[in-house]
């Protein structure tokens, strides 16, 4: 148990639906990452909070959106879902921004059908 | 950006036999290279990684060594155990600023008991 928690574990939706993804990072980790995980696309960085704030943005469609609360917990938005966005959603945390060892959530399995 | 090929795509062998990865990366400013193990449906968990500072690293069973002339890193797994059976990510990332790793698309490890 890596002390990263996910929640929910499963969501099936529909096309066309929102959904949000929440994470709670370790304790005292102050910096939280989002990863999609596909077939064919393998792991992808979406993007990267530190301490409330935006720190990097990866390949992230303007459809997602994520931010970090005061607490530290974070939430990443998925509108208009379609098909191709069914995929692993991981979550990461680490003590800083340039704290190199990431700590891997359980992930949500997101399917759209 | 920095681009990581990871080879063989599948491996398999016998129990006991050794088990290598290798990894290419293309920025020469990468200096941190982790690796994690996947098991079917868990999260990626870090098993081991080696700073640019270092050219080989060993824990137990399992070594990393590093070529930053060649640019590439390779994972070698000795004594391999049925338990071994994984899905093995390299990655590769700049320390300092905003660390964010770029993931190779993964072995897939099978260790025939």
């Amino acid at each position: 148990d890596s002390g990263v928690t996910q929640t929910p574990k499963h969501l099936i939706t529909a096309t066309g639906q929102r959904v949000t993804l929440r994470c709670s990072p370790r304790s005292g980790d102050l910096s939280v990452y989002w990863y999609q995980q596909s077939l064919d696309q393998g792991l992808q960085f979406l993007i990267q909070y530190y301490n409330g704030e935006e720190r990097a943005k990866g390949n992230i469609l303007e459809r997602f959106s994520a931010q970090q609360f005061p607490d530290l917990h974070s939430e990443l938005n998925l509108s208009s879902l379609e098909l191709g966005d069914s995929a692993l959603y991981f979550c990461a945390s680490s003590l800083l921004a340039e704290q190199e060892t990431q700590y891997f959530g359980p992930g949500t399995r997101l399917l759209v059908l | 950006g920095e681009n990581v090929e990871q080879h063989p795509s599948t491996l398999s062998v016998q129990e006991g036999d050794s088990a290598v990865i290798k990894c290419t990366y293309s920025d020469s400013a990468s200096n941190y290279f982790p690796w994690y193990k996947q098991e079917l449906g868990k999260r990626p968990q870090l098993i081991i990684d080696i700073r640019s500072n270092v050219g080989e690293k060993k824990d137990q069973r399992i070594a990393v060594t590093l070529n930053k002339t060649a640019k590439h890193f390779s994972l070698h797994i000795t004594e391999t155990q049925p338990e071994d059976s994984a899905v093995y990510f390299c990655a590769a990332s700049e320390s300092g600023g905003s660390y964010i790793p770029t993931f190779g698309r993964g072995t897939s490890l099978i260790v025939h008991p």
